[in-house]
């Protein structure tokens, strides 16, 4: 079982530059979600999804965007990267409430 | 604003002894507290979570929750080295608002 596989690892963008941090779970998880760590501090939940076709806001959306196609992906759009938005990013699943989120390893991108 | 306040530390304990870690919360309408140990430059990995006032016990390990108090701990018993790292703890709220705390970086002394 992969469980949560996230990609890019690394990545560094330019002023304005648009991409999609890609997140996918094997484990039929209905409950996915995008946080953003940055040094020294928590985690900032971006957006999540409760199923398919269904996302909502987090605490900081702004500059993101996510779709949820599959039960299985969740990617996260970044249309013009700002510096502001250097960080490591998290995405996560879970299976259902009451249970608790399993992370994937990280995509660690620098805005430069 | 929700908020989960964390003593950032470090905390240093000399290896063996019990590692007290401390969480407060903002919102009272909380449902379940979680707490998640993160290595340097690794991602959280659930340590325990906990729903109900009391103790719940998990090998080493014990999270304690008191409602009334809004307030979670963590307790380590016979800590180890390897259990130095960052202890976030996490507050899930109404739907899927999920905070979590910046932090605690605990050092276990050999």
């Amino acid at each position: 079982n992969a469980g949560v596989t996230q990609t890019p690892k690394f990545r560094i963008l330019k002023i304005g530059q648009s991409m999609t941090l890609q997140c996918t779970q094997d484990m039929n998880h209905n409950y996915m979600y995008w946080y953003r760590q940055d040094p020294g501090m928590g985690l900032k939940l971006i957006y999540y999804s409760v199923g398919a076709g269904i996302t909502d806001k987090g605490e900081v959306p702004n500059g993101y965007n996510v779709s949820r196609s599959t039960t299985e992906d969740f990617p996260l759009r970044l249309e013009l990267a700002a510096p502001s938005q250097t960080s490591v990013y998290f995405c996560a699943s879970r299976l259902q409430d009451g249970q608790p989120q399993h992370f994937g390893d990280g995509t660690r991108l620098s805005i430069l | 604003q929700k908020e989960v306040e964390q003593n950032s530390g470090p905390l240093s304990v000399p290896e063996g002894a019990i590692a007290s870690l401390n969480c407060t919360y903002s919102d009272r309408g909380s449902q379940s507290f979680f707490w998640y140990r993160q290595y340097s430059g690794k991602s959280p990995e659930l340590i325990m979570f906990i729903y109900s006032n009391g103790d719940k016990e998990d090998g080493r390990f014990t999270a304690q929750l008191n409602k009334a108090s809004q307030y979670v701990s963590l307790l380590i018993r016979d800590s180890q080295p390897s259990d130095s790292a960052t202890y976030l703890c996490a507050v899930r709220g109404y739907g899927q608002n999920f905070v979590f705390g910046p932090g605690t970086r605990l050092s276990v002394l050999p």
